[in-house]
């Protein structure tokens, strides 16, 4: 079992929904967890991240982290046809099988 | 400040060819890992590098390998090249040891003929 399991989607939807992206962890010990975004032929770049206490807004975009449940969510508001990429969840650690832990990425589409 | 930089960007080899693919991280960052990212397996870790020294490797053949140098650039290797290497190589700099977010660079994108 993968220590951060995705959705694999891919999800679409239409230009100025709320897209929910979802995650699920198995290690308690994570203490934050990051978001990255993806374009297509691209590396990912670091969307935010946020500790395992709480959530985080940074414009549009909004993690939530559910420690209860293991459960880590990155909203997006007002979608746009430029957020279409591929969203990786990710949790640090610094063991022999690497610095993070990623899941298999969600891919989002947002049609005009 | 410069982003992590990887050369280069698009290659093509052969069955049997080697190939050393390079990556200069952000100015300050000591820690380089490296990924190979493949649509069926995501991204799968390789190895990392911390002040010239691999501190982790991941569950890759020998055919595999890299080194750091002392201004932090990164090099990795692939010797024998199998068609399944092709994949998207990328590079990700962190500012220090114990669990800092990484910042990738655009990767190389590797197809093996």
């Amino acid at each position: 079992q993968k220590e951060v399991e995705q959705d694999p989607g891919p999800l679409s939807v239409p230009e100025g929904a709320i897209v929910s992206l979802n995650c699920t962890y198995s290690n308690s010990a994570f203490q934050y967890f990051m978001w990255y975004r993806q374009y297509s032929r691209k590396g990912p770049e670091l969307l935010m991240y946020t500790y395992s206490s709480g959530n985080k807004e940074d414009g549009r975009f909004t993690a939530q982290v559910d420690k209860s449940s293991k459960y880590i969510s990155l909203f997006i508001r007002d979608s746009q046809p430029s957020d279409s990429a591929t969203y990786l969840c990710a949790a640090p650690r610094n063991t022999n099988a690497g610095k993070s832990t990623f899941g298999d990425g969600t891919t989002l589409t947002v049609k005009p | 400040k410069a982003g992590v930089t990887q050369t280069p960007r698009y290659l093509i080899k052969t069955r049997g060819q080697q190939v050393t693919l390079s990556c200069s991280p952000i100015s300050g960052h000591r820690s380089v890992s490296w990924y190979q990212q493949t649509p069926g397996q995501g991204l799968q870790f390789l190895f990392e590098y911390f002040s010239e020294t691999q501190r982790n490797k991941g569950n890759f053949p020998g055919r595999f390998s890299g080194r750091q140098f002392s201004n932090s650039r990164s090099e990795m290797n692939v010797s024998t090249l199998e068609l399944g290497d092709s994949a998207l190589y990328l590079c990700a700099s962190s500012l220090e040891a114990m669990g800092e977010t990484q910042y990738f660079g655009p990767g190389t994108r590797l197809l093996v003929l």
